[in-house]
C-alpha cells in the first residue's frame, strides 16, 4: 500500500500558465514533505520542502501548499517554463524511529512552448 | 564540485552472477541511502546508513546487501541477482543534522538489467 500517492502520471501545460502537481499521503505521522525534480538520465534534485507546522512555502516560481486535514499537498509552478518539463516526485518523512523517506510514483510534467 | 558518483551507469548481466554497484560522495555526509525506481512505484528505499558501520533496512531490502566501512563509500551488493532486480538504482546522501528532513543529494543512477 503506497503511503504517498501521486495520482496523475502526467500533466501537460502551456508555457506561461500555472502547473499544479498534487500529492496525497495516508500516514498522519509524516511531518516533513519534499519535492524533487528529475530530468532524464539524471538523479532527482531537491526543489522545495515544507514542514507540517506550515501550510505554505514559497521559493521563486515554486510554491508548495499543505492541507494536513485532507492529507494533501500540491506544488504550484507559476509561470511554467519549457525547462520545467521533468518528472516531479513528492516525498514524505517522519521523525519516528528510523530515517526513511517515502516517495510517490512521480508526475511527468510537459510544458509546451 | 559536490557530487554523488555511482558506477557503473549501465550493466547487463545474468542471473546469479554477483555484482557490486559502487557509490561515493565527496560532501562528508553521514547519511547515505540506496533506492530503486520502477515504473508506477516511484523510488523505494533499499538500505540506508546513518554513519560508518551503521546500516539499516529500508522498505525493499530482500536480495541486497550493503556495507559502510568508510564515510564516503556505500556499495550495493547483489549476491545472486535475479530478473526482478532489473531496475534503475539511485544512491543518495545528506548531512545527518536535521534528519529525516534533510534534502538528499542523488547520483545519476545505475540501470541494471538481469537476464
Amino acid at each position: 500500500d503506497q503511503q504517498v500517492k501521486q495520482n496523475s502520471p502526467s500533466l501537460s501545460v502551456q508555457e506561461g500558465r500555472i502547473s499544479i502537481l498534487n500529492c496525497d499521503y495516508t500516514n498522519s505521522m509524516f511531518d516533513y514533505f519534499l519535492w524533487y525534480k528529475k530530468y532524464p538520465a539524471e538523479g532527482p534534485t531537491f526543489l522545495i520542502s515544507i514542514s507540517s507546522i506550515k501550510d505554505k512555502n514559497e521559493d521563486g516560481r515554486f510554491t508548495v501548499f499543505l492541507n494536513k486535514s485532507a492529507k494533501h499537498l500540491s506544488l504550484h509552478i507559476v509561470p511554467s517554463q519549457p525547462g520545467d518539463s521533468a518528472v516531479y516526485f513528492c516525498a514524505a518523512s517522519a521523525d519516528t524511529g528510523g530515517f526513511k523517506t517515502i516517495f510517490g510514483a512521480g508526475t511527468r510534467l510537459f510544458v509546451k512552448a | 564540485e559536490a557530487q554523488v558518483t555511482q558506477n557503473p551507469r549501465y550493466l547487463i548481466t545474468v542471473t546469479g552472477k554477483k555484482l557490486t554497484v559502487t557509490c561515493s560522495q565527496n560532501m562528508n555526509h553521514e547519511y547515505m541511502s540506496w533506492y530503486r525506481q520502477d515504473p508506477g512505484l516511484g523510488l523505494r528505499q533499499i538500505y540506508y546508513s546513518m554513519n560508518v558501520e551503521v546500516t539499516d533496512k529500508g522498505d525493499v531490502p530482500e536480495g541486497y546487501k550493503v556495507s559502510r566501512k568508510e564515510k564516503r563509500n556505500f556499495p550495493l551488493i547483489l549476491e545472486s541477482p535475479s530478473p526482478n532486480q532489473t531496475s534503475l538504482y539511485f544512491c543518495a546522501s545528506s548531512p545527518s543534522d536535521g534528519l529525516p528532513n534533510q534534502p538528499q543529494h542523488f547520483g545519476d543512477g545505475t540501470r541494471l538489467s538481469i537476464l
